[in-house]
C-alpha cells in the first residue's frame, strides 16, 4: 500500500480534460512538503512533469498542470491528447518514514 | 544532454547476489545525489536507496537495508548498487535516477531501467 494515494485509473476523450488526484496525511504533503509529477510509458524512462506543485520542466506542455492543497494534490491534463496515455505518478517526501521518498501508486490515463 | 545508463540486470537464483551499475553522462556527476527506483511487475515505483553527492551519506528503503549497498565512483561517473541475498520480491526494473535536493528533493532523470529477475 502507498504512502500516497492515487486513483488507479482515469479516462477521457481526445480534447478533453481530466485529473488525477494524490491523497496524502500531515507527515507529508500536509507536513508542507512539494509533490511532484511523473509521466511514465512502459519500456521508457519516467518523465518529470511536475515539479514544487506547479511548475513544469522546459519542454513539457502547458497543458499539464499541479495544484496542491492540504493533504492533496492534482494533475490536471487539458486538450488530451492520445499520446497522453501513460501512467502517472505523484512523489513527495515523508518525515516519519526511513524511506523519506515516497510515492503514490500510479494512476493510468486512457484516452478513449 | 543528460544520460543514464543502466547495467547488469539478469536472473539470478534467491538468495545469491547481484550488482547493477548506471553510467551517467551531460553532467557533473560528482555535484548531484543519486537514487535508485524500482518497478515490479505490474507495480507502482518504489524508491530504494540515495547516495549523497560525495558518498559518505546513504540511506535506504526498510526493504531492501542490510541487504543492498549503495556506492558511486565520481571518477568514473558511474553509480551502483549491490544487491545481496536476493528474494523473490526484489524482482524489479531497477532505474537510476538523479536528486534535486530542494525543499522537497525529487528526481529530474531517469534512466531507461535494467532488469532483475530472481527465481526460486
Amino acid at each position: 500500500q502507498s504512502v500516497l494515494t492515487q486513483p488507479p485509473s482515469v479516462s477521457g476523450a481526445p480534447g478533453q480534460r481530466v485529473t488525477i488526484s494524490c491523497t496524502g496525511s500531515s507527515s507529508n504533503i500536509g507536513a508542507n512538503y512539494d509533490i511532484h509529477w511523473y509521466q511514465h510509458l512502459p519500456g521508457t524512462p519516467p518523465k518529470l512533469l511536475i515539479y514544487g506543485n506547479n511548475n513544469r520542466p522546459s519542454g513539457v506542455p502547458d497543458r499539464f498542470s499541479g495544484s496542491k492543497s492540504g493533504t492533496s494534490a492534482s494533475l490536471a491534463i487539458t486538450g488530451l491528447q492520445a499520446e497522453d496515455e501513460a501512467d502517472y505518478y505523484c512523489q513527495s517526501y515523508d518525515s516519519s518514514l526511513s524511506a523519506h521518498w515516497v510515492f503514490g501508486g500510479g494512476t493510468k490515463l486512457t484516452v478513449l | 544532454q543528460v544520460q543514464l545508463a543502466e547495467f547488469g540486470g539478469d536472473v539470478v537464483q534467491s538468495g545469491r547476489s547481484l550488482r547493477l551499475s548506471c553510467v551517467a553522462s551531460g553532467f557533473t556527476f560528482s555535484a548531484y545525489a543519486m537514487h535508485w527506483v524500482r518497478q515490479a511487475p505490474g507495480k507502482g515505483l518504489e524508491w530504494v536507496a540515495v547516495i549523497s553527492y560525495d558518498g559518505n551519506n546513504k540511506y535506504y528503503a526498510d526493504s531492501v537495508k542490510g541487504r543492498f549497498t549503495i556506492s558511486r565512483d565520481n571518477s568514473k561517473n558511474t553509480l551502483y548498487l549491490q544487491m545481496n541475498s536476493l528474494r523473490a520480491e526484489d524482482t524489479a526494473v531497477y532505474f537510476c535516477a538523479r536528486g534535486r535536493e530542494m525543499a522537497t528533493p525529487y528526481f529530474d532523470y531517469w534512466g531507461q531501467g535494467t532488469l532483475v529477475t530472481v527465481s526460486s
